[in-house]
């Protein structure tokens, strides 16, 4: 089925320690996001890639890179993570009207 | 003082009942959206609004540009409609911009 897919769906890491969250859409959406949702905090941008080959950064993109590997692949990295970094990671992509989200990401740093 | 302003943040309904979910903004935008969340669960686009008036099924969303506030109707409401209930704002920068702000999002039960 066409969307947004995520990997992977959980992730348990040691501080310090480093990932990637991967994201792939097969729309030939322009734009594409990466969100955190905490608890009472509602969803929050981290990053996000208006086209292919830019990317910028959003509300909180501290501990965070990211890289629009091509029109289809957006991904998340975490070089050194902390517990501050434990969330439900979501990525998103847009045409300009209408948005799609993948099913998540469930990360927890200990 | 967060962008977007839900209520209630929780709401309990008994099968059957009219339900509304309201989203006022303070920023100029070009379109609100109403997401639906099931716990644990992926985030589903229910509605984009510019102006005017949705329904889709049992769901109606209205916007009121000139008051900059939002409602979300469901009608009959049934137990699987229990979920977080998000509305988000996209800006009016322009350009290829469509990053969205959120409120904290309405959590909805309905008992049968």
């Amino acid at each position: 089925n066409a969307g947004v897919t995520q990997t992977p769906k959980f992730q348990v890491l040691k501080t310090g320690q480093s990932m990637t969250l991967q994201c792939a859409q097969d729309m030939n959406h322009n734009s594409m996001y990466w969100y955190r949702q905490d608890p009472g905090m509602g969803l929050r941008l981290i990053y996000y890639s208006a086209s292919e080959g830019t990317t910028d950064k959003g509300e909180v993109p501290n501990g965070y890179n990211v890289s629009r590997l091509n029109k289809r692949e957006f991904s998340l990295r975490l070089e050194s993570a902390a517990p501050s970094q434990t969330s439900v990671y979501f990525c998103a992509s847009t045409p300009g009207y209408g948005y799609t989200f993948g099913s998540g990401t469930r990360l927890t740093v200990v | 003082k967060n962008e977007v302003e839900q209520s209630p943040q929780n709401l309990t309904a008994q099968e059957g009942e009219f339900i509304t979910i309201n989203c006022s903004y303070s920023v100029g935008i070009s379109a609100l959206h109403w997401l639906q969340q099931h716990p644990g669960g992926g985030i589903v686009s229910l509605f984009m609004l510019s102006s005017g008036k949705k329904k889709h099924g049992r769901l109606i969303a209205t916007i009121n540009i000139q008051e900059k506030h939002s409602s979300l109707h469901i009608t009959a409401s049934h137990p699987r409609d229990s979920a977080v209930y998000i509305c988000a704002v996209s800006g009016n920068s322009g350009g290829s911009n469509y990053k969205l702000t959120f409120g904290k999002g309405t959590l909805l039960t309905v008992n049968p």
